[in-house]
């Protein structure tokens, strides 16, 4: 079965620090991997999207992710967290149904 | 530009009651999504529909629940005779319906069953 796992429930940075977000992923064929962003009583925030090419992504608010085919990860990452940054984060995969596969999220909390 | 708008944004009913939750995708947009979203969990998706083909109606949890795109724009998710667990934030997606292009979310509706 198709599945993204996000296998922190919750993650915790010291502002200024770099941070990680951890996402795997088993899905068929090439896959197309999405990060999202929600904040409290919003939607959901497109982040960055992998397709192909270049397996380091960059995306909105200096938010990055690097793709990994041997190990099916697609991590975020940023140089140096902010406290506003602080939110629920989502990576995603395209299906060959058409419909994107979520993973259950992970809470980012960064301190000052 | 416009994104895509839900209304209403809360939505407070007594159980057994039937509820109708609207989206307005972005313009343009072949494809739509609804999903359910409980407190501070994962998503859930409950249907898909792209142009003119017949929706994905796959994750809808029960007959009570229905919904219908007219014309290729607006959405409407209608569920009947509600219960306590139906209480969720019911989000709305669209996107140009290709695998490479990311979906756009409106802000949702939070519903709440009494």
């Amino acid at each position: 079965a198709q599945s993204v796992a996000q296998p922190e429930d919750q993650v915790n940075v010291a502002e200024g620090n770099p941070l990680t977000v951890k996402c795997t992923y088993s899905v068929s064929g090439n896959p197309y991997l999405f990060w999202y962003v929600q904040y409290p009583n919003r939607g959901l925030q497109f982040l960055l999207k992998y397709i192909t090419g270049d397996n380091l992504v960059k995306g909105s608010y200096g938010f990055e992710a690097e793709f990994n085919k041997s190990q099916t990860s697609f991590h975020l990452k940023k140089p140096s967290a902010l406290v506003s940054d602080s939110a629920l984060y989502f990576c995603a995969a395209y299906n060959q149904g058409g419909k994107l596969i979520f993973g259950q999220g992970t809470e980012l909390s960064v301190k000052p | 530009g416009a994104g895509v708008s839900q209304s209403p944004s809360n939505k407070v009913t007594e159980k057994g009651k039937d509820v109708e939750l609207r989206c307005d995708p972005i313009s343009g947009h072949t494809a739509l999504y609804w999903y359910r979203q409980s407190l501070g969990q994962g998503l859930e998706f409950l249907i898909y529909f792209q142009g003119n083909s017949a929706p994905d109606k796959s994750g809808l949890p029960s007959d009570r629940f229905s919904a219908e795109r007219t014309g290729g724009s607006v959405s409407t998710l209608t569920i009947q005779r509600t219960q306590q667990e139906d209480s969720a934030v019911y989000l709305c997606a669209s996107s140009h319906g290709q695998p490479n292009q990311p979906q756009h979310f409106g802000d949702g509706t939070r519903l709440s069953i009494l």
